[in-house]
């Protein structure tokens, strides 16, 4: 059973369009992340959610718009996509975070806007 | 603001060496965790290993072991006897206990380890 799955794999589109990366975790998990992967494989966070409720936001442009229909859901949802989005895009989940454990990482949507 | 370095971009070594992956982090926290995980080419996330702040006790796993040093804030990785498998990138990361460092993980920018045959 796949603890963190996200849907697409891979994606491919042109500059301008929408796109959207599903993410679900099936841990029952409070807290789910997503993380960009640039070119140079630097990992950076993008968005935490805690029980649906957006705690982290990390600087990232608002034609990404992250939704949570529920715990096991974490959704990204980009608009207007540019060349500079291509990346890969990381979900994952853990439980509260002020316990001790490690955050559980989905295989990853490798995106390339073209 | 956390910050995690990993001076060793990319290291090549020949098979049954042993290599040593270099970790310093910064925090302000006395409370945190760190923790390595590795990224095989095929591109996953694998987690090997979390420490606790309070845990300075090494920890050895099979032919991995880690080195951790509050004093030089530094928590080092040493696989013993490469094998071909153990190419990858391999990040360190450190997430605070408590406040909105806790929901983050903040990732070095990863050394890239290439054991040769």
């Amino acid at each position: 059973d796949t603890a963190v799955s996200q849907t697409p794999k891979y994606l491919v589109t042109q500059m301008g369009n929408d796109k959207s990366i599903k993410c679900e975790q099936n841990l029952g998990h409070d807290t789910m992340y997503w993380y960009k992967q640039d070119s140079k494989k630097f990992l950076k966070i993008m968005f935490s959610y805690n029980n649906k409720e957006l705690i982290i936001n990390e600087t990232v442009p608002n034609r990404f718009s992250p939704k949570s229909p529920d715990k096991a859901h974490l959704n990204l949802h980009i608009n207007s996509l540019e060349l500079g989005d291509s990346a890969v895009y990381f979900c994952a989940s853990s439980p509260k975070p002020n316990t001790p454990y490690e955050q559980y990482f989905g295989p990853g949507t490798r995106l390339t806007v073209t | 603001a956390q910050k995690v370095t990993q001076a060793q971009t990319e290291i090549s070594v020949v098979e049954k060496e042993d290599v040593t992956l270099d970790c310093v982090y910064e925090t302000r926290d006395t409370t945190y965790y760190l923790f390595w995980y590795k990224q095989p080419p095929s591109g996953e996330l694998v987690f090997l290993i979390r420490r606790n702040s309070f845990d300075e006790q090494n920890e050895i796993s099979g032919r991995y072991s880690w080195n951790f040093q509050k004093s030089t804030s530094s928590f080092n990785f040493t696989i013993t006897a490469s094998q071909v498998v153990d190419s990858a990138v391999y990040f360190c990361a450190l997430r605070l206990i408590v406040g909105a460092g806790s929901y983050q993980l903040t990732f070095g920018k990863g050394t890239k380890l290439s054991v040769i045959p």
